[in-house]
């Protein structure tokens, strides 16, 4: 089956840790996103991609790495100059219009 | 200005009831328009695609106005299993970029 992948769902990490969340699509997507999103709010963009090597900063981009080394995968790195990191992190891919996405990873911060 | 913004509600009606939501968009350049629905905890899902000409299905109806940059979700007959979060999406097809509102609260009471 298609679709896109994260793992791990449920993450804990000690304050001071980078910590890597994983994201993997067999859509054969071009573009790839990462958002977080806080309890009773929206989805906000942290880092989204078009294209193999290539990526852009979102809005909350800052505490935050990422790399697109392949089409198929699109980590991301909660670093230590994130200050609230606790939240859920959704990925996503699109090929031209609507957005598919993942299950999701909730991190927290121990 | 957010790029996208939404009434968080909530939004509290009787089952049976007719609900429309409103969300506006900042650039105009957008060319992509989505309404999707997250329930508690789960990834978004697209819900429908918004037209030009409107977009209709089942119970759901969408409708984007260009000229006044805004789109529209309407839900007749409202059921219990309504009650959610939905989500504005607009995409910036030249950037790949996908934006989302932070979405409105519904609630459907027996």
């Amino acid at each position: 089956d298609g679709g896109i992948t994260q793992s791990p769902k449920y993450l804990f990490r000690k304050e001071g840790q980078n910590v890597t969340l994983s994201c993997e699509q067999n859509l054969n997507h071009d573009a790839m996103y990462w958002y977080r999103q806080d309890p009773g709010q929206g989805l906000r963009l942290i880092y989204y991609s078009q294209i193999v090597n290539d990526f852009q900063k979102g809005d909350i981009a800052e505490g935050y790495s990422v790399s697109r080394e392949k089409k198929e995968s699109f980590p991301l790195t909660v670093t230590s100059a994130q200050k609230n990191p606790t939240a859920f992190y959704l990925c996503a891919s699109s090929w031209t219009e609507e957005a598919f996405f993942g299950q999701g990873t909730r991190l927290t911060v121990v | 200005r957010k790029e996208v913004e939404q009434d968080p509600g909530p939004f509290n009606v009787p089952e049976g009831a007719t609900v429309a939501f409103n969300c506006t968009y900042s650039n105009s350049a957008s060319q992509s328009f989505f309404w999707y629905r997250q329930d508690c905890r789960k990834e978004p899902k697209l819900l429908m695609s918004v037209y030009s000409s409107g977009n209709e299905d089942g119970r759901f109806t969408a409708q984007l106005n260009r000229a006044s940059q805004y789109i529209s979700l309407l839900i007749r007959d409202s059921k219990l299993s309504d009650s959610a979060t939905y989500l504005c999406v607009v995409n910036l097809n030249s950037a790949s970029k996908i934006i989302f509102g932070s979405g409105t609260r519904l609630s459907i009471r027996p």
